[in-house]
């Protein structure tokens, strides 16, 4: 399977923790996003990586969230301090944008639910 | 800011019969458009995109029509059947993506 992979696939963690998730996205993709999705709303912007360089962030984003991309392949988002409205599905996608605009691939995304 | 909206949270059609899904925006820049499909427990899966230069894109049962001056956006399936039934989202990109809230769409049998 070459789709996008994201690990874990839930993670239940209790107030005050960090948690980190990560993505791997297809191999030949340059770009990678993090989305944020709760019930009943499409999925938010947070950021997105074109290889290793972040290139937007959404305000959403707050100083607690960190994404990286080192290598210009796989990602990491971190959220430290986790709060209990940081519940919720995060989604990672990628996309080449090499000849113009393509659609985004989405990975089954990570639930984490924070106690 | 919502920059794409769905108004419509569900839509329950017969199978056989057409199924409408509409979707407004209001940033000018957005040049590509995408309707995406979502079961539970699944990332959503793309299903059809517009580039702006056209009015309509046809594959198969799904069409996508846009509509540039009154920034709107639809898609058709005709016809519907049960297995179309999933939450279907509305996307728009000028340079990142953004979403609507999403239209659960029900196929009776």
């Amino acid at each position: 399977d070459t789709g996008v992979s994201q690990n874990p696939r839930h993670k239940i963690t209790k107030r005050g923790q960090n948690v980190t998730f990560r993505c791997d996205p297809i191999s030949e993709h340059n770009r990678l996003y993090w989305y944020r999705q709760t019930l009943g709303q499409g999925p938010e912007f947070l950021t997105y990586f074109q290889n290793e360089a972040q290139l937007e962030k959404s305000r959403l984003l707050s100083d607690r969230f960190s994404a990286e991309r080192p290598k210009g392949s796989f990602s990491t988002l971190e959220i430290q301090r986790t709060e209990q409205g940081d519940s919720a599905m995060y989604l990672c996608a990628s996309s080449s944008v090499i000849g113009g605009n393509s659609p985004l691939h989405f990975g089954n995304g990570t639930r984490l639910t924070v106690t | 800011d919502q920059q794409v909206k769905q108004n419509s949270p569900s839509l329950s059609v017969q199978e056989g019969r057409i199924s409408i899904l509409n979707c407004d925006y209001t940033n000018s820049m957005f040049d590509y458009f995408l309707w995406y499909k979502k079961y539970p427990a699944e990332g959503p899966t793309f299903l059809i995109s517009i580039s702006s230069i056209k009015d309509k894109n046809e594959d198969g049962r799904f069409t996508v029509f846009l509509n540039k001056s009154a920034k709107h956006l639809s898609l058709h399936i005709v016809p519907s059947q049960p297995g179309d039934s999933a939450v279907y989202f509305c996307a728009a990109s000028a340079d990142d993506m953004r979403f609507g809230a999403g239209t659960r769409l029900t196929v009776k049998p």
